[in-house]
């Protein structure tokens, strides 16, 4: 097949860390994606990460790429209940062509 | 700055008649692509386009129709809808080159 899979929910509390888990299908994507959607709204990049690299980090944002297991995570450092989202991830198999998306991952974060 | 923007925002029609979602991008993007979004499903792919007079279809095009006169826009057709379409429909652009796939906030329609 060529799903996208994620865990549907999350719960953590304010100031933990939350890690967000992938399992994506095709050995060959280039790109590697999450989005963040809050209610309403459409998506929004939060980052993206090359094949070729392992480890991506962007403020409280760690991606982490495991290309043999075709694994992807995404840790928030110091969550914050802004945070709350539904969270995809999103494989790109050549440059400028479609995104396969997950189903998310609705994040809530209690104070 | 450059934009996505869709329209409506929301709509409510009934079975059988004809609807049109607009989607209007000013990243002079190439490819254009239409996805809905339901409960359980995530993200699927309608149609796609990597150019004027490009279209292509996706993983849930049937009922689906679009067309792509200009650089700017890719209009979404329902030529008969059913409320298996009721759902949210989001319009997205990218460069050909890849990066960043750029989102409209979405076209809430209900099908009755």
């Amino acid at each position: 097949g060529e799903d996208v899979e994620q865990s549907l929910f999350l719960s953590v509390r304010e100031g933990d860390s939350s890690v967000i888990n992938c399992t994506y299908t095709d050995s060959s994507s280039t790109y590697l994606y999450w989005y963040k959607q809050e209610p309403g709204a459409g998506l929004q990049l939060l980052t993206y990460i090359f094949s070729n690299m392992d480890m991506k980090q962007d403020q409280r944002l760690t991606v982490l790429l495991n290309k043999k297991d075709k694994h992807l995570s995404l840790r928030i450092a110091d969550t914050q209940t802004g945070d709350s989202a539904i969270y995809f991830c999103a494989e790109s198999r050549q440059a400028g062509t479609a995104l396969i998306f997950g189903k998310g991952t609705t994040l809530s974060v209690s104070s | 700055d450059a934009e996505i923007t869709q329209s409506p925002r929301h709509k409510i029609t009934e079975t059988g008649r004809q609807v049109t979602l607009a989607c209007h991008q000013t990243w002079n993007h190439n490819n254009m692509f239409w996805y809905r979004q339901d409960l359980g499903h995530g993200l699927r792919l309608i149609h796609y386009s990597y150019g004027v007079q490009d279209t292509n279809k996706g993983e849930v095009s049937d009922g689906y129709s679009v067309s792509r006169s200009n650089t700017e826009d890719l209009p979404l057709t329902l030529e008969s809808a059913a409320s298996s379409q009721t759902s949210v429909y989001f319009c997205a652009s990218r460069s050909g080159g890849g990066g960043e796939l750029f989102f409209g906030e979405g076209s809430r329609l209900t099908v009755l």
